[in-house]
């Protein structure tokens, strides 16, 4: 079993729609929850970033943390076809004297006009 | 954020062949790390890097296949050798800044082995 498990897609949606991009985990360690957006030919850039169960918002995206569950959840609302994209979960622990990224496979999204 | 410079952004190479690619920062940073990404699987990481000493190496990753030099605080060089088909992959080099837990990214390289 993975450590974090992303469904791949892809996931298709019309503009406007509200968006919900998911990850589960099984590392009770992992402390800090990271959304990361991915373009076509371009590298991952840091889009979500929280380290506590809740909420977090920023503009049309909200980040969604369940420890309890070990679920974490991205929110786009009123998806625009710019947010079409590979979206990657990422979590950290503290191991062997640093932070240690895991990330989620990705999951591609595609938002049509 | 830093600026990641990353070259080359792509390139096709023949088999038994080697590939240095190269990553600038424009500013100073203590670790940079390397990464892969192979279709349909998740980023792995293949080493960090540190400036004045060896590169650590992740289990599955040894220096002669990837050797990593690291001259400075703003550059990083990442050699695949004696490549093959299964070499096929983007490469990514990466940095921590400010808080530890936040990794950016510079462009990747698209590399095609044949």
């Amino acid at each position: 079993q993975k450590e974090v498990e992303q469904d791949p897609g892809p996931l298709s949606v019309p503009e406007g729609a509200i968006v919900s991009l998911n990850c589960t985990y099984s590392n009770s360690a992992f402390q800090y929850f990271m959304w990361y957006r991915q373009y076509s030919r371009k590298g991952p850039e840091l889009l979500m970033y929280t380290y506590s169960s809740g909420n977090k918002e920023d503009g049309r995206f909200t980040a969604q943390v369940d420890k309890s569950s070990k679920y974490i959840s991205l929110f786009i609302r009123d998806s625009q076809p710019s947010d079409s994209a590979t979206y990657l979960c990422a979590m950290s622990e503290y191991r062997g004297g640093g932070n240690k990224l895991t990330f989620g496979t990705g999951t591609q999204l595609k938002v049509e006009l | 954020s830093a600026v990641i410079s990353q070259k080359p952004s792509r390139d096709i190479c023949q088999r038994g062949t080697s590939l240095t690619i190269q990553c600038q920062v424009d500013s100073q940073v203590t670790m940079m790390f390397w990464y892969r990404q192979q279709p349909g699987q998740s980023l792995t990481l293949i080493a960090t890097a540190n400036q004045g000493s060896e590169a650590t190496y992740e289990s599955g990753f040894v220096i002669d296949k990837f050797p990593i030099s690291r001259p400075n605080l703003t550059f990083s060089t990442l050699t695949v050798s004696n490549m093959s088909p299964e070499d096929s992959s983007i490469y990514l080099c990466s940095l921590m800044t400010g808080d530890r837990e936040k990794l950016f990214f510079g462009s990747g390289t698209q590399l095609s082995v044949l």
